[in-house]
């Protein structure tokens, strides 16, 4: 079983609409969870960090089930500059490494 | 946010040629950094973890001797491609983690290394 496995994508959705994603991890040891996004040829950069209570920033929604080792991130009025790709990410910091595990990514495409 | 820099962004070489990467936090200090690299369509996998001062980590399947990693200040490490092939080709990203408290510090990525190897 891979350690961070993502939706497939990739998700092709109208301006406006409410999209979610789904990623579930396989190391119950991990301790913190973020959401990434990775322009096209570009670095990720972080988008969240998601917290156990779940969390808001605008438009954004993340959510963590540690039972179910699962992530979520909601995403309301989606914009054109949207479109990109979402990685869900995991840190085992049980190790202390500080080490961060990338999931394959999902690809959204917000249409006009 | 802080600022990582990598040079160069872009590189071709020919097969057999070494070639070395930058990455440079540019308003911070960074005591551990890391090397990634993303194939197309794949996930960022970590290659090694690069402590200033000590020896880079390398994760399994990733050839000490053929990625050589050096950190020698709180500001910089390098990541040496030798003996480059065209299966190196790919997308080599580097993160610098903020040194301080043990509460987690936000890792910072550099644009990364477009290497192409004819």
């Amino acid at each position: 079983r891979k350690e961070v496995e993502q939706d497939p994508g990739p998700f092709n959705v109208p301006e406006g609409a409410t999209v979610a994603f789904n990623c579930t991890y396989s190391n119950s040891a991990s301790q913190s969870f973020f959401w990434y996004r990775q322009d096209c040829r570009k670095e990720p950069k972080l988008l969240m960090s998601v917290y156990s209570s779940g969390n808001e920033d605008g438009r954004f929604t993340a959510q963590l089930n540690r039972a179910s080792q699962y992530i979520s991130l909601l995403i309301r009025d989606s914009k054109l500059s949207d479109s990109a790709t979402y990685l869900c990410v995991v840190e085992p910091r049980g190790a202390g490494s500080y080490q961060l595990t990338f999931g394959k990514g999902t690809k959204l495409s917000v249409i006009p | 946010g802080a600022v990582v820099s990598q040079h160069p962004s872009w590189v071709i070489c020919k097969s057999g040629t070494s070639v070395k990467i930058e990455c440079r936090s540019l308003d911070f200090q960074a005591t551990t950094m890391f090397w990634y690299r993303q194939f197309p369509k794949q996930s960022l996998m970590l290659m090694a973890t690069s402590n200033e001062g000590s020896k880079a980590t390398y994760e399994q399947g990733v050839e000490k001797d053929k990625f050589l990693i050096n950190h020698a200040s709180l500001t910089l490490s390098t990541l040496t491609v030798t003996s480059a092939h065209p299966e190196d080709s790919s997308f080599y990203i580097c993160s610098a983690r903020t040194s301080g408290s043990d509460s987690y510090n936000e890792q910072f990525f550099g644009p990364g290394t477009r290497l192409t190897v004819l």
